[in-house]
């Protein structure tokens, strides 16, 4: 079985300073693990997805992620916080193995971390 | 390419009336999925599509049924219409298990 876990739910910055969205993860196999974001009443984007190849994944605006094996996690970052940026965001964990969803077969989402900007 | 597209943006019903929202895409995607998304409660997996003809039951089918007649579109109904029903409707393709899925702009669903 897999599972993910964001460990804030809100995550205040200034514009300008460092992101840190923090996500732990479980899954019994080799893991996918993905970043999505959704700005008001919009669907969701994929910023970044980790495959197994490099541990350091870049993504779209400036964004990256390391998956640390050890720590079972997969934090998000961003050098410089934009206005821009302020969205929600959702960690995703796909456990490749076989037969392993109950019914959901494929990706589990985390709850969310609402990112907001201040000026 | 449009990418993943849903019909209605926006729709009101009464409890018990009935509708059905459309999605599409045009990426050739075998995996369809239908979620809903809650305040709180991030997204929930409604039904999904292994392929055209094919249906299966995600994390909270009760109250919801769908259709994969063709390859690219994947219909998600509402029999009778609850108040727990109000939500965000989602859509979404793959074109595998597992892979990343590409995400269409939402239904915002009301039932009064």
């Amino acid at each position: 079985a897999q599972s993910v876990t964001q460990l804030d739910s809100h995550v205040s910055v200034s514009e300008g300073t460092p992101v840190l969205l923090r996500c732990n993860y479980s899954s019994s196999y080799s893991p996918s693990l993905f970043w999505y974001v959704q700005h008001p009443n919009k669907g969701l984007q994929l910023l970044l997805k980790y495959t197994s190849a490099a541990t350091l994944v870049k993504g779209i605006n400036g964004f990256e992620a390391e998956f640390k094996k050890s720590e079972t996690s997969f934090h998000l970052t961003k050098p410089s916080a934009h206005m821009s940026d302020a969205a929600e965001y959702f960690c995703v964990v796909s456990d490749r193995g076989i037969g392993t969803g109950g019914g959901a077969d494929g990706l589990t989402f985390g709850k969310g971390t609402h990112l907001i900007i201040q000026p | 390419n449009a990418g993943v597209t849903q019909t209605p943006k926006f729709r009101v019903l009464k409890t018990g009336q009935s509708m059905t929202l459309l999605c599409a895409q045009d990426m050739n995607h075998e995996y369809m999925y239908w979620y809903r998304q809650d305040p709180g409660m991030g997204l929930r997996l409604i039904h999904y599509s292994v392929g055209e003809g094919t249906t299966a039951k995600g994390e909270v089918p009760d109250g919801y049924n769908v259709s994969r007649l063709k390859k690219q579109n994947f219909l998600l109904g509402l029999e009778s219409a609850a108040p727990s029903q109000t939500s965000v409707y989602f859509c979404a393709s793959s074109w595998g298990r597992s892979t990343e899925q590409f995400f269409g702009p939402g239904t915002r669903l009301t039932v009064l």
